[in-house]
């Protein structure tokens, strides 16, 4: 069974430009979850989407937005970029429907603002 | 708040040399503990999910436990590949499919 898949890989942007990255869950996972991940703060959750609707959110500006197709692929777009945006950004997909389900993290976008 | 602190922060190991890695947590009923092992620009793995008090699983040289305050993950006889970071994290009981709570990890390596 295929893993997650995130693309792109690599990003470069400069400040105040916007970035969307793509997320392609695992077959038959429909929740997907995004999550950051930086040196000083570690992981931290941003959204999860299930059903093309935002299930929850975490502590995050509105800058960072996302969204969920029909066929569970979910992308995230972060606006107005920031120098600290710079990040690994991660989505992880999992069965919703069972306690506990665990999540399955993709390889993540490294994103580099300048 | 929830919480997750995982120690130590980093730790050295000669190859062979098994240790334990402690994950505390902070929550107030635990829907389950999970630990991953993440390498160097990469996300992370998936390894074990607890789920009461007193569970273990084990595969290969890891072994995890759970208490009601802390997770254990045991390496015995390590070998220099399990070099990596191993991440902690709970999920709280809300409803859905809530979010990860994550330590900061344990950077583990060992030495030939």
């Amino acid at each position: 069974k295929a893993g997650v898949t995130q693309t792109p890989r690599y990003l470069i942007k400069t400040r105040g430009q916007q970035v969307t990255l793509s997320c392609s869950p695992i077959s038959g996972h429909r929740s997907v979850s995004w999550y950051q991940q930086t040196p000083g703060q570690g992981l931290q959750f941003l959204f999860e989407y299930f059903s093309e609707t935002q299930r929850n959110k975490g502590n995050f500006p509105g800058r960072f937005s996302g969204r969920q197709f029909s066929n569970s692929r979910s992308e995230m777009n972060v606006s107005t970029l920031e120098l600290g945006d710079s990040a690994l950004y991660l989505c992880a997909s999992s069965l919703p429907e069972l306690v506990g389900e665990t999540q399955y993290f993709g390889p993540g976008t490294r994103l580099l603002v300048l | 708040e929830d919480q997750v602190t995982q120690s130590p922060e980093a730790l050295r190991l000669q190859e062979g040399e098994s240790s334990s890695l402690n994950c505390s947590y902070t929550v107030s009923g635990l829907r389950g503990l999970f630990w991953y092992r993440q390498d160097p620009g990469k996300g992370p793995e998936f390894l074990f999910t607890l789920y009461s008090a007193g569970e273990e699983k084990e595969k290969e040289r890891l072994k995890a436990t759970l208490t009601k305050k802390e997770s254990f993950l045991h390496i015995t006889a390590p070998k220099p590949e399990d070099s990596a970071t191993y991440l902690c994290a709970v999920q709280a009981p809300y409803s859905g499919n809530t979010p990860l709570v994550f330590g900061k990890g344990t950077r583990l390596s060992v030495i030939a």
